[in-house]
């Protein structure tokens, strides 16, 4: 059973940009999940989608967004991006709602901003 | 809001030595509770998990964790480390509104 893929692995980007992550689930699981991991903060909950719907949001600004769609495959896009915004954004899938089930975690996305 | 709080930050122990990593949690009502474990350039997996039942529960490599909710706490152990648990280790709870929320982190270098 293939596992949360994640893509792209990295990416350098500038002040300014903005930038979509895509996460696919593990087959099956309707709810995914965005963390943001750094070394000064740790893991921080940015949301979670269940069948399309945002469950949860953490407390981020509102250039951080996210979808998922009907196959549960889900992006997170990061507009007018930041210097503080380099980070490991990670995705997690899970059977049922984050805080029921086990998350699964995919390898993340490091970010870079210039 | 609901926090998580582990104790240590980064603990250094020797091969066969007994390990424990604090966490405490602070939202009191019925709690799910969660330890992951992310191995030097690999990505978080689970360890254990508590949603009800006994208290001890048994994980993956030997580790185990104590729920007491009078301490508001998830204790992970393990009697004897190995050079491979070498890692950076995370307790999580979810919140009232089901986000979960994970610990600062501790970071276990085992010496060989």
């Amino acid at each position: 059973k293939a596992g949360v893929t994640q893509t792209p692995r990295y990416l350098i980007k500038t002040r300014g940009q903005q930038v979509t992550l895509s996460c696919s689930p593990i087959s099956g699981h309707r709810s995914v999940s965005w963390y943001q991991q750094t070394p000064g903060q740790g893991l921080q909950f940015l949301f979670e989608y269940f069948s399309e719907t945002q469950r949860n949001k953490g407390n981020f600004p509102g250039r951080f967004s996210g979808r998922q769609f009907s196959n549960s495959r889900s992006e997170m896009n990061v507009s007018t991006l930041e210097l503080g915004d380099s980070a490991l954004y990670l995705c997690a899938s899970s059977l049922g709602t984050a805080d029921n089930q086990p998350q699964h975690f995919g390898d993340g996305t490091r970010l870079s901003i210039l | 809001a609901q926090s998580v709080s582990q104790h240590n930050h980064h603990v250094i122990l020797s091969e066969a030595a007994s390990l424990e990593l604090g966490c405490n949690y602070s939202y009191g009502g019925t709690v799910n509770l969660f330890w992951y474990v992310q191995y030097p350039g690999q990505h978080l997996q689970l360890l254990l998990k508590y949603f009800s039942g006994d208290p001890l529960v048994k994980g993956i490599k030997g580790f185990e964790a104590e729920f007491i909710k009078s301490k508001f706490s998830f204790n992970l152990r393990k009697p004897s480390v190995q050079w491979s648990d070498t890692a950076e280790y995370f307790c999580a709870v979810p919140n009232q509104g089901g986000k979960l929320i994970f610990g600062q982190g501790t970071e276990l270098s085992v010496k060989p």
